[in-house]
């Protein structure tokens, strides 16, 4: 059954530096997603993207946030400088075409620490 | 603007019995969907169930069913004959049918299941 990766499991950063969390989603779908997750709280949404560009964003996601599609598989989230708050996990999620199917599926997580 | 609200913080039962996990929601949205996820220790997250908000039938998933009253806006998540792997975190979400999809969450349940 096709699912979601992500890669790394787990990152460890220094507060300013930047990070790269990658995803590779189901393969034929075509809306994608990232949200967060910080230790015992509720998953937040973050951005939606859709035909190549940001659908949707959350308060969450500032300028220190982007997304990328850069090939036909991958999908990243980068953040340019992190700060302590920014230490959760960070799920990526792809769903089919809208007429189909509307679920989510998730990918492990990567979990985020800034020390 | 949606918003989820699960009001059971913790909830337990005994292997093999029903337990009913609470979820109201608010959206402006006429289309919608809804979600029940589970997160076990791994943190990963796991579609349970799924219920459209046109129609009338409460979805089933084997042991899982949902109980949707639209004009309440509740949404509970029953579990029948309860085994040791459906101890968890269970979150209620909801994606609006007009947007891209982005799934709001509600705070979670964590269940507990006592053999």
């Amino acid at each position: 059954e096709p699912e979601v990766t992500q890669t790394p499991s787990h990152q460890v950063t220094q507060m300013g530096q930047e990070v790269i969390l990658r995803c590779v989603p189901i393969s034929n779908h075509l809306y994608f997603y990232w949200y967060r997750q910080i230790l015992g709280q509720k998953v937040e949404f973050l951005v939606s993207f859709y035909n190549n560009e940001i659908s949707e964003k959350s308060e969450i996601f500032d300028d220190q946030f982007s997304v990328e599609r850069p090939d036909g598989s991958n999908f990243t989230l980068k953040i340019r400088s992190t700060k302590l708050e920014d230490s959760a996990m960070y799920f990526c999620a792809s769903r089919g075409d809208r007429a189909i199917a509307y679920e989510q599926y998730f990918g492990p997580g990567t979990r985020l620490t800034v020390t | 603007a949606q918003t989820v609200t699960q009001s059971q913080p913790e909830m337990s039962v005994q292997e093999a019995e029903t337990v009913t996990l609470s979820c109201t929601y608010d959206t402006s949205e006429s289309d919608y969907y809804l979600f029940w996820y589970k997160q076990p220790p791994s943190r990963q997250m796991i579609l349970v169930i799924r219920q459209e908000a046109y129609k009338q039938q409460n979805a089933t998933e084997n042991r899982f069913s949902v109980n949707f009253q639209k004009a309440a806006k509740s949404f509970s998540l029953k579990i029948s004959d309860s085994q040791l792997g459906d101890a968890a975190m269970y979150f209620c979400a909801n994606a609006g049918g007009t947007s891209y999809g982005k799934l709001t969450f509600g705070q979670g349940t964590i269940l507990t299941v006592h053999p």
